[in-house]
C-alpha cells in the first residue's frame, strides 16, 4: 500500500540555524505534497505545500523542495527560531483523491 | 481558510460506554471527511472516510462496528467510539476539503478531541 517514510524523527538545532527535514513516498500517482505543523494537543496546520509539476517553492523562511524521479521532497527551514519548534509531518495525495498518506513526524525543537 | 469545528474538545469516560465526536464544517460543504486517530508522539493514521449520504469507509485494521460514522448532512459527520475500552484512549481529529474551491487540495482539520478512558 501507500506509504510515506519521514526522517529524522528528532531534530535539534541551534536558533538561526537551518533543519531539514525529508520524505519518501511509494506512490508514483501521488501528486501533491504538503507540510503540517502541529503544537502539543492542537490540530495540524498547513505551513507550506508543492505540487508534482514544480520542484520547488519558497515562501519567506520556509522551502519545500520535490524529486519526482527519486520520489522524495523535503522541508528547509532557515533562520530557525523558538517559535519553529513543533512537530511537522509530510504528507502525499493521490490524483483525483483527498485521501492523504502522512509521514511519522518530526519533532523539531529549536534552542535558544 | 475553512473553518472545521470539532466537539468535545476532550473527554473522558468509563469502560464499556459510547463516546461520540461531532465535526463540523461552518462555512462550507464537505461531502467527504476524514478521521484520523493519534497515539502519543506518533503520526496521524486515517481510520475511515465518512460520505454524506453514503456509508463511511474504514480502513484496514479499523473496526467498523466500533468505530460508528454517520455523515448525515454536508456539514456534520460524526464518531460514535462504541463499548470504549482504556486501548481506545487517544486524540481524534477529523478533517475535511472544501466542496469547491480546494484547488489547493488543503485539508482543513477540526480541534481535535481527546479521548481518555478510564
Amino acid at each position: 500500500g501507500e506509504n510515506v517514510e519521514q526522517h529524522p524523527s528528532t531534530l535539534s538545532v541551534q536558533e538561526g540555524d537551518s533543519a531539514v527535514i525529508k520524505c519518501t513516498y511509494s506512490d508514483s500517482a501521488s501528486n501533491y505534497f504538503p507540510w503540517y505543523k502541529q503544537e502539543l494537543g492542537k490540530r495540524p496546520q498547513l505551513i507550506i505545500d508543492i505540487r508534482s509539476n514544480v520542484g520547488e517553492k519558497k515562501d519567506q523562511r520556509i522551502a519545500v523542495t520535490l524529486n519526482k524521479t527519486a520520489k522524495h521532497f523535503s522541508l528547509h527551514i532557515t533562520e530557525t527560531q523558538p517559535e519553529d519548534s513543533a512537530v511537522y509531518f509530510c504528507a502525499a495525495r493521490s490524483s483525483g483523491t483527498y485521501k492523504y498518506i502522512f509521514g511519522t513526524g518530526t519533532r523539531l525543537k529549536v534552542l535558544a | 481558510g475553512a473553518v472545521v469545528s470539532q466537539h468535545p474538545s476532550w473527554v473522558i469516560c468509563k469502560s464499556g460506554t459510547s463516546v461520540k465526536i461531532e465535526c463540523r464544517s461552518l462555512d462550507f460543504q464537505a461531502t467527504t471527511m476524514f478521521w484520523y486517530r493519534q497515539f502519543p508522539k506518533q503520526s496521524l493514521m486515517l481510520m475511515a472516510t465518512s460520505n454524506e449520504g453514503s456509508k463511511a469507509t474504514y480502513e484496514q485494521g479499523v473496526e467498523k462496528d466500533k468505530f460508528l460514522i454517520n455523515h448525515a448532512s454536508l456539514t456534520l459527520s460524526t464518531l460514535t467510539v462504541t463499548s470504549a475500552h482504556p486501548e481506545d484512549s487517544s486524540f481524534y481529529i477529523c478533517s475535511a476539503p472544501p466542496v469547491a474551491g480546494g484547488q489547493t487540495g488543503e485539508l482543513f482539520f477540526g480541534e481535535g478531541s481527546r479521548l481518555t478512558v478510564l
